[in-house]
Protein backbone atom coordinates (compact mmCIF):
# COMPACT_ATOMS: atom_id res chain seq x y z
CA UNK A 1 0.00 0.00 0.00
CA UNK A 2 1.63 3.34 -0.67
CA UNK A 3 2.03 5.72 2.23
CA UNK A 4 0.23 9.36 3.28
CA UNK A 5 1.37 11.17 0.76
CA UNK A 6 1.76 15.48 0.68
CA UNK A 7 2.39 17.99 -1.44
CA UNK A 8 3.83 20.57 -2.23
CA UNK A 9 7.39 19.58 0.04
CA UNK A 10 8.76 22.63 0.46
CA UNK A 11 7.08 26.14 0.29
CA UNK A 12 8.54 30.00 0.42
CA UNK A 13 5.55 32.35 0.52
CA UNK A 14 6.02 35.69 2.16
CA UNK A 15 4.00 37.51 4.77
CA UNK A 16 0.28 38.12 4.05
CA UNK A 17 0.05 35.43 1.60
CA UNK A 18 -2.20 32.28 1.79
CA UNK A 19 -1.11 29.17 1.35
CA UNK A 20 -2.98 25.36 0.91
CA UNK A 21 -1.11 22.23 1.37
CA UNK A 22 -2.76 18.58 0.26
CA UNK A 23 -2.85 15.27 1.51
CA UNK A 24 -3.69 12.16 0.49
CA UNK A 25 -3.87 9.33 2.41
CA UNK A 26 -3.57 5.58 2.71
CA UNK A 27 -5.60 3.98 0.68
CA UNK A 28 -9.10 2.79 3.12
CA UNK A 29 -8.00 5.65 5.71
CA UNK A 30 -10.60 7.92 6.04
CA UNK A 31 -9.82 10.10 8.89
CA UNK A 32 -6.98 12.94 8.08
CA UNK A 33 -5.04 14.77 11.26
CA UNK A 34 -2.87 17.55 10.39
CA UNK A 35 -0.24 18.71 13.10
CA UNK A 36 2.41 21.66 13.05
CA UNK A 37 5.80 21.40 14.40
CA UNK A 38 8.14 23.58 15.19
CA UNK A 39 11.22 23.49 17.24
CA UNK A 40 9.83 25.48 19.80
CA UNK A 41 6.42 24.37 20.21
CA UNK A 42 7.11 20.65 19.52
CA UNK A 43 4.24 18.45 17.55
CA UNK A 44 0.61 20.13 17.89
CA UNK A 45 -2.53 19.19 16.71
CA UNK A 46 -4.56 21.39 14.35
CA UNK A 47 -7.35 19.50 13.20
CA UNK A 48 -8.83 16.06 12.46
CA UNK A 49 -11.32 15.00 9.43
CA UNK A 50 -13.63 12.11 9.19
CA UNK A 51 -16.00 11.64 6.30
CA UNK A 52 -15.80 14.85 5.38
CA UNK A 53 -16.67 16.55 8.77
CA UNK A 54 -13.44 18.43 11.20
CA UNK A 55 -14.31 16.33 14.54
CA UNK A 56 -11.84 17.69 16.34
CA UNK A 57 -9.91 21.42 16.65
CA UNK A 58 -6.48 22.31 18.11
CA UNK A 59 -6.10 25.39 19.58
CA UNK A 60 -5.20 27.39 16.77
CA UNK A 61 -6.23 30.91 15.13
CA UNK A 62 -9.15 30.83 12.66
CA UNK A 63 -6.77 31.28 9.88
CA UNK A 64 -5.83 27.89 9.71
CA UNK A 65 -9.10 25.93 8.26
CA UNK A 66 -9.12 22.40 6.30
CA UNK A 67 -11.43 20.48 4.47
CA UNK A 68 -12.12 16.79 3.27
CA UNK A 69 -13.02 15.51 0.39
CA UNK A 70 -15.27 12.51 -0.56
CA UNK A 71 -11.94 10.60 -1.46
CA UNK A 72 -10.70 11.51 1.68
CA UNK A 73 -7.78 13.61 0.14
CA UNK A 74 -7.58 16.56 2.48
CA UNK A 75 -6.81 19.96 2.35
CA UNK A 76 -5.58 22.90 4.84
CA UNK A 77 -5.55 26.44 4.41
CA UNK A 78 -3.66 29.51 6.58
CA UNK A 79 -4.52 32.76 5.76
CA UNK A 80 -2.68 35.51 6.11
CA UNK A 81 1.00 33.88 6.34
CA UNK A 82 2.69 35.58 9.54
CA UNK A 83 5.99 34.65 10.11
CA UNK A 84 5.44 32.37 13.20
CA UNK A 85 3.25 30.35 10.79
CA UNK A 86 6.98 28.78 9.46
CA UNK A 87 7.23 25.11 10.16
CA UNK A 88 6.81 21.37 9.21
CA UNK A 89 3.04 20.84 8.56
CA UNK A 90 2.34 17.21 8.57
CA UNK A 91 -0.91 15.16 8.06
CA UNK A 92 -1.33 11.30 9.24
CA UNK A 93 -4.08 9.15 8.06
CA UNK A 94 -5.78 6.66 10.42
CA UNK A 95 -7.90 3.70 9.74
CA UNK A 96 -10.52 4.40 12.56
CA UNK A 97 -11.95 1.04 14.09
CA UNK A 98 -11.23 -1.03 17.19
CA UNK A 99 -7.77 -1.23 18.34
CA UNK A 100 -6.77 0.82 15.12
CA UNK A 101 -5.78 4.19 16.61
CA UNK A 102 -2.75 4.10 14.67
CA UNK A 103 -1.96 7.09 12.62
CA UNK A 104 0.74 7.22 10.01
CA UNK A 105 2.43 10.37 8.90
CA UNK A 106 3.53 12.08 5.78
CA UNK A 107 6.62 13.32 4.74
CA UNK A 108 5.35 17.08 5.36
CA UNK A 109 5.10 19.75 3.65
CA UNK A 110 7.94 22.62 5.26
CA UNK A 111 6.74 26.14 5.19
CA UNK A 112 8.60 29.07 5.34
CA UNK A 113 7.68 32.36 5.16
CA UNK A 114 9.63 35.45 4.81
CA UNK B 1 -4.78 21.47 28.84
CA UNK B 2 -3.45 17.62 28.19
CA UNK B 3 0.00 16.98 29.23
CA UNK B 4 3.08 14.56 27.96
CA UNK B 5 5.97 14.79 29.54
CA UNK B 6 8.90 12.93 28.20
CA UNK B 7 12.34 12.72 30.54
CA UNK B 8 14.80 15.43 29.73
CA UNK B 9 17.79 14.68 27.29
CA UNK B 10 19.51 14.20 24.96
CA UNK B 11 20.31 10.71 26.41
CA UNK B 12 23.46 9.00 25.18
CA UNK B 13 24.31 5.82 25.29
CA UNK B 14 27.18 3.29 24.11
CA UNK B 15 26.26 1.00 21.03
CA UNK B 16 24.79 -2.18 22.58
CA UNK B 17 23.66 -1.01 25.64
CA UNK B 18 19.93 -0.57 26.27
CA UNK B 19 18.39 3.01 26.34
CA UNK B 20 15.10 4.19 28.24
CA UNK B 21 13.40 6.45 27.67
CA UNK B 22 10.11 7.65 30.03
CA UNK B 23 7.34 9.85 29.56
CA UNK B 24 4.11 10.25 31.69
CA UNK B 25 0.52 11.91 30.60
CA UNK B 26 -2.10 14.00 32.68
CA UNK B 27 -4.74 11.99 30.56
CA UNK B 28 -6.40 9.52 33.30
CA UNK B 29 -9.33 8.22 30.62
CA UNK B 30 -6.43 7.47 27.70
CA UNK B 31 -6.62 4.35 26.55
CA UNK B 32 -3.65 4.40 23.30
CA UNK B 33 -0.21 5.26 23.88
CA UNK B 34 2.36 5.71 21.24
CA UNK B 35 6.39 6.03 20.57
CA UNK B 36 7.44 7.34 17.41
CA UNK B 37 10.62 7.94 15.43
CA UNK B 38 12.04 11.36 14.41
CA UNK B 39 15.17 11.34 12.17
CA UNK B 40 16.28 14.98 11.26
CA UNK B 41 14.54 16.43 8.88
CA UNK B 42 11.93 13.83 8.35
CA UNK B 43 8.80 13.18 9.79
CA UNK B 44 7.80 10.68 12.51
CA UNK B 45 7.82 6.92 11.71
CA UNK B 46 5.66 4.71 14.41
CA UNK B 47 7.74 2.32 16.69
CA UNK B 48 5.19 1.07 19.11
CA UNK B 49 1.42 0.76 20.18
CA UNK B 50 0.08 0.11 23.34
CA UNK B 51 -3.24 -0.42 25.21
CA UNK B 52 -3.11 -2.55 27.95
CA UNK B 53 -0.70 -1.90 31.10
CA UNK B 54 2.54 -4.35 31.31
CA UNK B 55 5.21 -4.66 28.68
CA UNK B 56 4.71 -5.51 25.19
CA UNK B 57 7.96 -6.32 22.97
CA UNK B 58 8.80 -6.31 18.86
CA UNK B 59 12.26 -7.10 18.04
CA UNK B 60 14.56 -4.99 20.19
CA UNK B 61 11.93 -2.71 21.30
CA UNK B 62 9.78 -2.88 24.49
CA UNK B 63 7.18 -0.88 25.32
CA UNK B 64 5.86 -0.63 29.03
CA UNK B 65 2.56 1.06 30.30
CA UNK B 66 1.31 1.58 33.64
CA UNK B 67 -2.14 4.04 33.63
CA UNK B 68 -2.29 3.58 37.54
CA UNK B 69 0.93 5.83 37.72
CA UNK B 70 -0.19 7.46 34.53
CA UNK B 71 3.33 6.01 32.98
CA UNK B 72 4.73 4.54 29.14
CA UNK B 73 8.59 4.17 28.75
CA UNK B 74 9.79 2.35 25.30
CA UNK B 75 13.32 0.05 26.19
CA UNK B 76 15.42 -0.21 22.99
CA UNK B 77 18.07 -2.95 23.56
CA UNK B 78 21.09 -3.81 21.84
CA UNK B 79 21.05 -0.27 20.98
CA UNK B 80 22.79 0.51 17.45
CA UNK B 81 23.66 3.85 15.97
CA UNK B 82 21.06 3.70 13.30
CA UNK B 83 18.43 4.88 17.08
CA UNK B 84 19.85 7.72 17.05
CA UNK B 85 16.88 10.08 16.46
CA UNK B 86 14.63 11.62 18.46
CA UNK B 87 11.55 9.65 20.21
CA UNK B 88 8.16 10.67 20.87
CA UNK B 89 5.67 9.68 23.29
CA UNK B 90 2.30 10.22 21.95
CA UNK B 91 -1.65 10.09 23.35
CA UNK B 92 -4.67 9.79 22.13
CA UNK B 93 -7.03 11.91 24.06
CA UNK B 94 -9.09 9.74 26.06
CA UNK B 95 -13.29 9.28 26.15
CA UNK B 96 -13.18 9.92 22.23
CA UNK B 97 -13.29 7.86 18.76
CA UNK B 98 -11.39 10.60 17.12
CA UNK B 99 -7.71 10.28 16.99
CA UNK B 100 -5.93 13.92 18.34
CA UNK B 101 -2.53 13.26 19.84
CA UNK B 102 -0.95 15.36 22.03
CA UNK B 103 2.71 14.39 22.18
CA UNK B 104 5.47 15.00 24.17
CA UNK B 105 8.30 17.57 23.45
CA UNK B 106 10.72 14.45 22.19
CA UNK B 107 13.87 12.98 23.49
CA UNK B 108 17.07 12.82 21.28
CA UNK B 109 19.23 10.04 21.21
CA UNK B 110 22.45 9.72 20.48
CA UNK B 111 23.78 6.02 20.26
CA UNK B 112 27.77 6.10 20.00
CA UNK B 113 30.06 3.56 18.78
Amino acid sequence: KAGVTQTPRYLIKTRGQQVTLSCSPISGHRSVSWYQQTPGQGLQFLFEYFSETQRNKGNFPGRFSGRQFSNSRSEMNVSTLELGDSALYLCASRQSGLRTDTQYFGPGTRLTVL
Amino acid sequence: QKEVEQNSGPLSVPEGAIASLNCTYSDRVSQSFFWYRQYSGKSPELIMSIYSNGDKEDGRFTAQLNKASQYVSLLIRDSQPSDSATYLCAVKDGGTSYGKLTFGQGTILTVHP
